[in-house]
């Protein structure tokens, strides 16, 4: 059955340092989401992206965030310049056209900065 | 943003016994749905509601959604200690046929004992 993947499992980063977070959202999927997870809190949305473009993105997606979809494939967030609370769980997620209320989701990103 | 209340927020269950937790919106959603994260993993979509009023079974699984469209329930029968985990549902909005954001309750941590 396909799946969302995502790389790395586990990134270690000091404050100030960029990170790039990847997914492979499923093949034909058209709605690609980042959400993040506090350790212990709720899942929190942070940006849809269709078409090429963001479609929405939440008050926690500032300027240092951004999101590319560089190939057909691969989806990412960038965190430009971390800082302490930028310390969560990632997840990608996609949806496809046509059955729009089923949202997948990957298995994470575990970002630690210190 | 829009506010998910669910709960309850934990439960310890035996081994057997039946589990029912729901979550309220103040807004509507156009479709519910309920996740299950394991520790350290990305949420697992159970069941996704779309339609008002609709009950939709899945395994051991039931879940409805209410009929104002402000709210929904889970219920688990005859639970087995696999069922451990965190039970988040999810509202999903429309915003324009671009977006399926979804919108997380805080969860519920479910206990089951052997």
């Amino acid at each position: 059955e396909p799946e969302v993947t995502q790389t790395p499992s586990h990134q270690v980063t000091q404050m100030g340092q960029e990170v790039i977070l990847r997914c492979v959202p499923i093949s034909n999927h058209l709605y690609f989401y980042w959400y993040r997870q506090i350790l212990g809190q709720k899942v929190e949305f942070l940006v849809s992206f269709y078409n090429n473009e963001i479609s929405e993105k939440s008050e926690i997606f500032d300027d240092q965030f951004s999101v590319e979809r560089p190939d057909g494939s691969n989806f990412t967030l960038k965190i430009r310049s971390t800082k302490l609370e930028d310390s969560a769980m990632y997840f990608c997620a996609s949806n496809r056209q046509g059955v729009t209320y089923e949202q997948y989701f990957g298995p994470g990103t575990r970002l630690t900065v210190t | 943003g829009q506010q998910l209340n669910q709960s309850p927020q934990s439960m310890f269950i035996q081994e057997g016994e039946d589990v029912s937790m729901n979550c309220t919106s103040s807004s509507i959603f156009n479709t519910w749905l309920w996740y299950k994260q394991d520790p350290g993993e990305g949420p697992v979509l159970l069941i996704a509601l779309y339609k008002a009023g609709e009950l939709t079974s899945n395994g051991r699984l039931t879940a409805q959604f209410g009929i104002t469209r402000k709210d929904s329930f889970l219920n688990i029968s005859a639970s087995i200690p696999s069922d451990v985990g965190i039970y988040f549902c999810a509202g999903q909005e429309n915003s324009g046929g671009s977006n399926y954001k979804l919108t997380f309750g805080k969860g519920t941590l479910l206990t089951v004992n052997p």
